[in-house]
Parts: C-alpha cells; sequence; structure tokens
C-alpha cells in the first residue's frame, strides 16, 4: 500500500486565520481524498480531488471555506479558511489504490481557539 | 443510499477474551466491506476487507471478520484480546471504492 504523509501533524491556529494541510504520497495515484473527523465522531468526506480537474465536495462543504489543490499525482493541500472553534477537528487524507480500497494518512491535529 | 451501524459506542474486554464489534450496514448493491483500526493519535489503519469471494476474511493482527449477506453483518472478531488491541475501531462499506461511509466507531478497552 502507499505511505501517506501529512504535514503540519497538528497544530493550534486562531480563529479567522487559515491553515493549509499538505498530504504526500510515495506513489502515484489518481484520486484522493479528504476527510474531517470532529471530535468523538466518525468520518465525513469533504472532497475528491483528481490531479487536473477541481475537486468534487460533498453536501455541506463549500470551495470556500475548504480550498484543495491537486498539482500532480502524488500531492494535494487543503485549506480551512477563515477558521472558527467549530473547525476543530483532524483532517485526514487518503488514496485510492485503484481499485476498491482507501489508504489513510495519519492525519492533521487541528485546534481552533 | 448506503449506511453503517456500529453496535456499541464502548467496548471493555478482558486481556485474552474474545473480542467481538458489531457491524451492520444497508446497501443496494453489492457492497464492498472494511474495517479501520485508529490507534491514540494517529491516522486510519486497513485491518481487513471483503470485496468478492470468501466470506470469512483475515486481516492483520489475528482480527477476522465474516460477511454476512442474510443479516447484513460484517462483525470484526479476535479470539483473545491483547492490551495492544485498545483503540478505536471503524466499520465502512462503499460499492465503488471512492464514496466511503463510515460507522460511528467503537472504542475498545481491554483490562489487564
Amino acid at each position: 500500500s502507499a505511505v501517506i504523509s501529512q504535514k503540519p501533524s497538528r497544530d493550534i491556529c486562531q480563529r479567522g486565520t487559515s491553515l493549509t494541510i499538505q498530504c504526500q504520497v510515495d506513489s502515484q495515484v489518481t484520486m484522493m481524498f479528504w476527510y474531517r473527523q470532529q471530535p468523538g465522531q466518525s468520518l465525513t468526506l469533504i472532497a475528491t480531488a483528481n490531479q487536473g480537474s477541481e475537486a468534487t465536495y460533498e453536501s455541506g462543504f463549500v470551495i470556500d471555506k475548504f480550498p484543495i489543490s491537486r498539482p500532480n499525482l502524488t500531492f494535494s493541500t487543503l485549506t480551512v479558511s477563515n477558521m472558527s472553534p467549530e473547525d476543530s477537528s483532524i483532517y485526514l487524507c487518503s488514496v485510492s489504490d485503484g481499485g476498491n480500497t482507501q489508504y489513510f494518512g495519519p492525519g492533521t491535529r487541528l485546534t481552533v481557539l | 443510499a448506503q449506511s453503517v451501524t456500529q453496535l456499541g459506542s464502548h467496548v471493555s474486554v478482558s486481556e485474552g477474551a474474545l473480542v467481538l464489534l458489531r457491524c451492520n450496514y444497508s446497501s443496494s448493491v453489492p457492497p464492498y466491506l472494511f474495517w479501520y483500526v485508529q490507534y491514540p493519535n494517529q491516522g486510519l489503519q486497513l485491518l481487513l476487507k471483503y470485496t468478492t469471494g470468501a466470506t470469512l476474511v483475515k486481516g492483520i493482527n489475528g482480527f477476522e471478520a465474516e460477511f454476512k449477506k442474510s443479516e447484513t453483518s460484517f462483525h470484526l472478531t479476535k479470539p483473545s484480546a491483547h492490551m495492544s488491541d485498545a483503540a478505536e475501531y471503524f466499520c465502512a462499506v462503499s460499492s465503488t471504492g471512492n464514496q466511503f461511509y463510515f460507522g460511528t466507531g467503537t472504542s475498545l478497552t481491554v483490562i489487564p
């Protein structure tokens, strides 16, 4: 399976600021995904990021709040914009193996004060 | 539409005892089913998956799960719990491999 890294691993941010999270994969993958895991809850898909096209957002998530870049087949970024305490979560990226399985990165733990 | 229900948000077992974590799903198409484990302060690690073929699947760390279509279940078991098994476990269903639906998770505590 692919090896996935995320930066930063954790951060504490002030209300109103933005944070960009990076996801790096050690092999080329077509599809990358961004999830949010709010405290004590399960994972919710934010968007699907394919290289060369705009990200596809799930209901309840918008590009202005969560802009995503996918410049190549091994890298993606998720920005959490104009943050509020409600954005405090773990943000995870995942990649598809080209079939039916997703593999997850270690996550970015975000606290907004 | 697809969904996953994990019965029991918290499960406690004694070290050496059987681990049973329950997962029921709903899907209008043949599903792919997954169990992931999340250790404290870490991401999700794939434990095992069912796609096609044998309904009893074996995963890492001695875990296994059985796909029972008639019961729409995919329960996770391990014969003998170890302290290192303490973690959060998530069941997930997908029909395409892209859109995953996760259960709310089960926190497993292992009592020495």
